[in-house]
């Protein structure tokens, strides 16, 4: 079992609407990543906070909005999305950011645009 | 840029063999990882090859020969459950990206 928690695992919501994905980690990782997946795709990376900093953001629209209170949690914070937004929101973690560190995925959140 | 090309689609017998292949155009090499992927499910980490040869866990082996900037994964003793996307990856130390391959699709078949 994934020890990256996400909430919820699914999420309906509006084009007006503001919503936010959670995810926590307790294995003391200090670099927290959000990826999207579209169906039969591979995993493409949003957001990289490392020690609790952002320090990549792969040119992600402002209506996606990373925050990350402390080193266990990790928010995305969802308003005025697209329908072309629906897709699945993986968040993960590793040890710290580098070459030798494995990643881990939570179960990911369900998110359709209506 | 990265580039990691994988066959789209693998369909195998139960309690056969099956390799899934990857080829790759990285500026900078750091090792090929391998991870799974049910439907609805996370990506899982599977095994992870630094530098050339074969390494093996349990039903899985993973090999890299960084010469020809290929790896595989070799599935053995196939069962039903090993049916999911299975996706090489690359670290990208510059983006702190784990930058992911266009995926295979087993389907293990009775």
């Amino acid at each position: 079992d994934t020890e990256v928690t996400q909430t919820p695992k699914h999420l309906v919501m509006g084009m007006t609407n503001k919503k936010s994905l959670k995810c926590e980690q307790h294995m003391g990782h200090r670099a927290m990543y959000w990826y999207k997946q579209k169906a039969k795709k591979p995993p493409e990376l949003m957001f990289v906070y490392s020690y609790e900093k952002l320090s990549i953001n792969e040119s992600v629209p402002s209506r996606f909005s990373p925050e990350c209170p402390n080193s266990s949690l990790l928010n995305l914070h969802l308003h005025a999305l697209q329908p072309e937004d629906s897709a699945l929101y993986l968040c993960a973690s590793s040890p710290r950011t580098g070459t030798g560190n494995t990643i881990y995925f939570g179960e990911g959140s369900w998110l359709t645009v209506v | 840029g990265q580039s990691l090309e994988q066959p789209s689609e693998v369909t195998a017998v139960e309690g056969a063999i099956v390799q899934i292949n990857c080829t790759y155009q990285t500026s900078g090499f750091y090792g090929l990882s391998w991870y799974q992927q049910h439907d609805g499910g996370a990506p899982t980490f599977l095994s992870y090859n630094a530098l050339d040869g074969l390494e093996e866990t349990g039903r899985f082996s993973s090999f890299l020969s960084r010469s020809d900037s290929y790896g595989y994964l070799l599935l053995q003793e196939l069962q039903m459950k090993d049916s999911a996307s299975y996706f090489c990856a690359v670290r990208d130390p510059g983006a702190n990206n784990l930058f992911f391959g266009t995926g295979t699709r087993l389907t293990v078949i009775p």
